[in-house]
């Protein structure tokens, strides 16, 4: 079975720019999470999706939103960057909710200049 | 809301000696509680969870970890490290009556020849 993949792997973005990061769950998954991680630091919680529908957030601004689609993949869209957005974008995805444990992906390498 | 703490950001040890890196919980009893380690420049792999019942737990790798109420600890150990085991080590309740993973700061473990 493949895993969570996302794309891209790494982005270069220009402060006040928009930017979309990509992610396809594992197979079977329907709970797809976005995390934050910078540099030194534990993943942030950002939002969760499951079966379409935002069924969470963490504390972060109004730019930062999401998709999930009918096949559950997911998008992360961040508005306005910022130089403080610049980060490791951590996808995950669970069958059903959390319980089962997250599988996350690589991430994409977010450069905010 | 849910919390953890990980003490020791960075821990060293020699190959072939005890692994011991410590987490502990807010004082909620989380629903499950997990272990993830993260290679450079790479996303999150699940070492193992905690459920409900069983208070020791084992993962892959070698690693194991024990669920002690009475001291909200979640400690991850491994009887001998191997130099494959040098990565950054994340405790990770999960939110009641949520379910976003809260993560904790990360121990880097180094294991020198």
């Amino acid at each position: 079975e493949t895993g969570v993949t996302q794309s891209p792997t790494h982005l270069i973005k220009t402060r006040g720019q928009q930017v979309t990061l990509r992610c396809s769950s594992q197979s079977g998954h329907n709970t797809v999470s976005w995390y934050q991680q910078a540099l030194g630091q534990g993943p942030q919680f950002i939002f969760q999706y499951y079966r379409e529908e935002e069924n969470g957030r963490g504390n972060f601004p109004p730019r930062f939103s999401g998709l999930q689609f009918p096949n559950y993949s997911s998008e992360l869209n961040v508005n306005a960057l910022e130089l403080d957005d610049s980060a490791l974008y951590l996808c995950a995805s669970s069958p059903r909710g959390g319980g089962y444990g997250y599988t996350f992906g690589s991430g994409t390498r977010l450069t905010v200049v | 809301a849910q919390s953890v703490t990980q003490l020791g950001s960075h821990v060293s040890v020699s190959e072939g000696a005890l692994v011991l890196l410590r987490c502990n919980y807010s004082s909620s009893v989380p629903p499950y509680l997990f272990w993830y380690v993260q290679y450079p420049n790479q996303g999150l792999q699940l070492l193992l969870k905690y459920t409900t019942g069983a208070t020791l737990v084992k993962g892959i790798n070698g690693f194991e970890a024990e669920f002690k109420k009475s001291e909200t600890s979640f400690h991850l150990t491994k009887p001998s490290a191997h130099m494959s085991d040098a990565a950054e080590y994340f405790c990770a309740p999960m939110n009641t009556g949520f379910q976003k993973l809260v993560f904790g700061t990360g121990t880097r473990l180094l294991v020198s020849p």
